[in-house]
C-alpha cells in the first residue's frame, strides 16, 4: 500500500511556480521518489524522479531534503495545462501503489 | 520511456457479458505489466501483476476468477472482466517500465460501463 502523504488540493496562479509536498516517512535507502501526475480521464504521466540528490527535467524540478523523508515537486511556471492529481511515491522496483496525491488547480 | 497502446478506450456492455482489455508493448518486450482500476474521484487501486508466461499475481481483495489476466507474450497482456455488473463499471489502465532507471509509462486507460 501507499507510504507517502500529500495535501489534497492545491492551488495556483497561472504563471507563478506551484510547489507540490510529499512526505516519505517509511522511504528506505534503495527506494527512488517518483512523481506522476493525472490529468482528467487519462492515464497517469511519469514527471521526475531521483533518489538523494535534487532533479531537474524539461517538466519539472525535485528537491529531495537530505533525510529524503520528504520531497518537494516544482512546476517553476505553471500552466492551465498543469491541473492535474499528482502522486508521488517511494519505488522499491517491484509493485506500484499510489496514493491519494494532491489535485493541483492552476487558477488564470 | 516505453511507449504502451491500450484499448479499447471505451466499452459498453451489458451485465453478464465479457470484456477484453488489451495493452500492448510497442516498443520493448515487457516480461511485468500491471494492472490498475480506477473509480469516480479515487486513486488508481493496483489490481493485479501480470507476468509473461506465468500466472498474474493478483492484488488482496481482486477475484482472479472474475479478472482473468493473461500475458501470452511479452508485448501483450490482456485483462478479461467476466460476467460484468454494474459495480465493475470504472477506469482500467494497464502500465509497464523498462527498468528501474525509468519510470512507468501508463496506457491511455479504458473506461468499462456495464449496463
Amino acid at each position: 500500500d501507499a507510504k507517502t502523504t500529500q495535501p489534497p488540493s492545491m492551488d495556483c496562479a497561472e504563471g507563478r511556480a506551484a510547489n507540490l509536498p510529499c512526505n516519505h516517512s517509511t522511504i528506505s535507502g534503495n527506494e527512488y521518489v517518483y512523481w506522476y501526475r493525472q490529468i482528467h480521464s487519462q492515464g497517469p504521466q511519469y514527471i521526475i524522479h531521483g533518489l538523494k540528490n535534487n532533479e531537474t527535467n524539461e517538466m519539472a524540478s525535485l528537491i529531495i531534503t537530505e533525510d529524503r523523508k520528504s520531497s518537494t515537486l516544482i512546476l517553476p511556471h505553471a500552466t492551465l495545462r498543469d491541473t492535474a492529481v499528482y502522486y508521488c511515491t517511494d519505488d522499491t522496483g517491484n509493485q506500484f501503489y499510489f496514493g491519494t496525491g494532491t489535485s493541483l488547480t492552476v487558477i488564470p | 520511456g516505453a511507449v504502451v497502446s491500450q484499448h479499447p478506450s471505451r466499452v459498453i456492455c451489458k451485465s453478464g457479458t465479457s470484456v477484453k482489455i488489451e495493452c500492448r508493448s510497442l516498443d520493448f518486450q515487457a516480461t511485468t505489466m500491471f494492472w490498475y482500476r480506477q473509480f469516480p474521484k479515487q486513486s488508481l487501486m493496483l489490481m493485479a501483476t501480470s507476468n509473461e508466461g506465468s500466472k498474474a499475481t493478483y492484488e488482496q481483495g481482486v477475484e482472479k476468477d472474475k479478472f482473468l489476466i493473461n500475458h501470452a507474450s511479452l508485448t501483450l497482456s490482456t485483462l478479461t472482466v467476466t460476467s460484468a455488473h454494474p459495480e465493475d463499471s470504472s477506469f482500467y489502465i494497464c502500465s509497464l517500465r523498462r527498468g528501474r532507471a525509468e519510470g512507468y509509462t501508463f496506457g491511455s486507460g479504458t473506461r468499462l460501463t456495464v449496463v
